[in-house]
């Protein structure tokens, strides 16, 4: 059964790098795209963007120019960045697998941004 | 992007009670639609894939339904664990997008 953690800096400054990595267990990153989801505290999911274990990634428009998904085949593992963060930002962010079919998921990690 | 509607945005019922949701989408998506379970504190678990195929391992009580732009989402006999919050799902275009959700309350 593939599980995925994930982990990372839960609070930060505006202007800072989200950075967020969620490892793979029990199964291979090929074959599957991987995705980040976020949902803002009381709202709903949005989605952030996908990466293939070649690096072929899609990025939601809406946040791309802050965006990086990278990969690590090596260790089985997938990465969020996000740049200049702002209040905005603060979220539960979730790690999931499948491009269009999305599951398993994350366990979440809330990122907060205040100053 | 495609615009997905989820009415209601909440719903009381009782334990025994058949639950209907709908899902929107504001163009054509054929039958590229998922719904999700959200219990709280936890991560979205997929119930439904292509509109209506049950994930395994999902009880039979749950079932989808529709294709092109409108979607439902069943419960036939309510359970005390199906307390959560219910997300319909698009994957017919990139950006991928979700309704608001429909937050599901026992009476």
């Amino acid at each position: 059964q593939v599980q995925l953690q994930q982990w990372g800096a839960g609070l930060l400054k505006p202007s800072e790098t989200l950075s967020l990595t969620c490892a793979v267990y029990s199964g291979s990153l090929s074959g599957y795209y991987w995705s980040w989801i976020r949902q803002p505290p009381g709202k709903g999911l949005e989605w952030i963007g996908q990466i293939n274990h070649s690096g072929s990634t899609n990025y939601n428009p809406s946040l791309k120019s802050r965006v990086t998904i990278s990969v690590d085949t090596s260790k089985n593992q997938f990465s969020l960045n996000l740049r200049s963060v702002t209040a905005a930002d603060t979220a539960l962010y979730y790690c999931a697998r499948g491009e269009a079919i999305l599951g398993p998921w994350g366990q979440g990690t809330l990122v907060t941004v205040s100053s | 992007d495609i615009q997905m509607t989820q009415s209601p945005s909440s719903l009381s019922a009782s334990v025994g009670d058949r639950v209907t949701i709908a899902c929107q989408a504001s163009q054509d998506i054929s039958k590229s639609l998922n719904w999700y379970q959200q219990k709280p504190g936890k991560g979205p678990k997929l119930l439904i894939y292509d509109a209506a195929k049950l994930e395994t391992g999902v009880p039979s009580r749950f079932s989808g339904s529709g294709s092109g732009t409108d979607f439902t989402f069943t419960i036939s006999s309510l359970q005390p664990e199906d307390i959560a919050t219910y997300y319909c799902h698009q994957y017919y275009n990139l950006p991928r997008t979700f309704g608001q959700g429909t937050k599901l309350e026992i009476k």
